[in-house]
């Protein structure tokens, strides 16, 4: 059964520190979501891309988040600084078309201290 | 914006169904979504529902759908001890169809 690849699994930094997830989605999704899941929370969508193109970030804190899909297939999201807040699980989702079942992976624990 | 609610926490006996219940403020949803998460996780797909159909029913899982409470229901028939999860409701929103998830109910089975 094909899957959404994240890495790393885990991730401690210091604050101020930069750090950047990796998603590798399905073969042939289209869509690309990164979500956030802070603990005892559900996930909140941070990014959603279509294809190459950002169609939706207005949860994104853009001063020091930033996501980036260049040949509409893997993304990365980064943090730059990391804030002690931003520790959370990080989940990527792919779908074949806006609509369709998405599927996540299994996502990056962040950890800053 | 849109709003989800799911109650927190549902502990049932194994055997027993489990009925968990989600309520949503979007009247123009047109998917809605189950999902559980085990512990450390990611959310894995159990049942999807359009916005066009009252019932679907998929071997132990049956979901209900009242578009006039704006709820959104999920039985679980014959509850297992590995059933025990997070189970959050996702409704699609907006004209990208992203999904707004609840804060998830925690299931507890018990012998």
């Amino acid at each position: 059964e094909a899957e959404v690849a994240q890495s790393p699994r885990y991730k401690i930094t210091e604050k101020s520190q930069a750090v950047a997830f990796w998603c590798d989605p399905i073969s042939g999704h289209a869509t690309l979501y990164w979500y956030r899941q802070i603990l005892g929370q559900g996930p909140e969508l941070l990014v959603q891309f279509q294809d190459e193109s950002v169609v939706d970030d207005s949860q994104l804190p853009k001063d020091r988040f930033s996501a980036e899909r260049l040949k509409g297939v893997d993304s990365t999201l980064k943090i730059q600084p990391a804030e002690l807040g931003d520790s959370a699980m990080y989940l990527c989702a792919s779908s074949e078309r806006q609509g369709s079942g998405y599927t996540f992976g299994s996502g990056t624990r962040l950890t800053v201290v | 914006g849109e709003d989800v609610e799911q109650s927190l926490f549902l502990s049932v006996r194994e055997g027993d169904s489990s009925v968990i219940n989600c309520t949503y403020t979007d009247s123009s949803s047109t998917y809605l979504y189950w999902y559980k998460q085990e512990p450390g996780a990611g959310l894995q797909l159990l049942t999807y529902i359009f916005s066009n159909m009252d019932m679907k029913q998929d071997q132990r899982l049956t979901v209900l759908l009242n578009k006039k409470d704006k709820h959104l229901s999920l039985r679980i028939a014959d509850t297992q001890t590995g059933d025990s999860a997070i189970y959050f409701c996702g409704i699609s929103s907006g004209g990208y169809n992203k999904l707004i998830f609840g804060a998830g109910t925690r299931l507890a089975v018990h012998p």
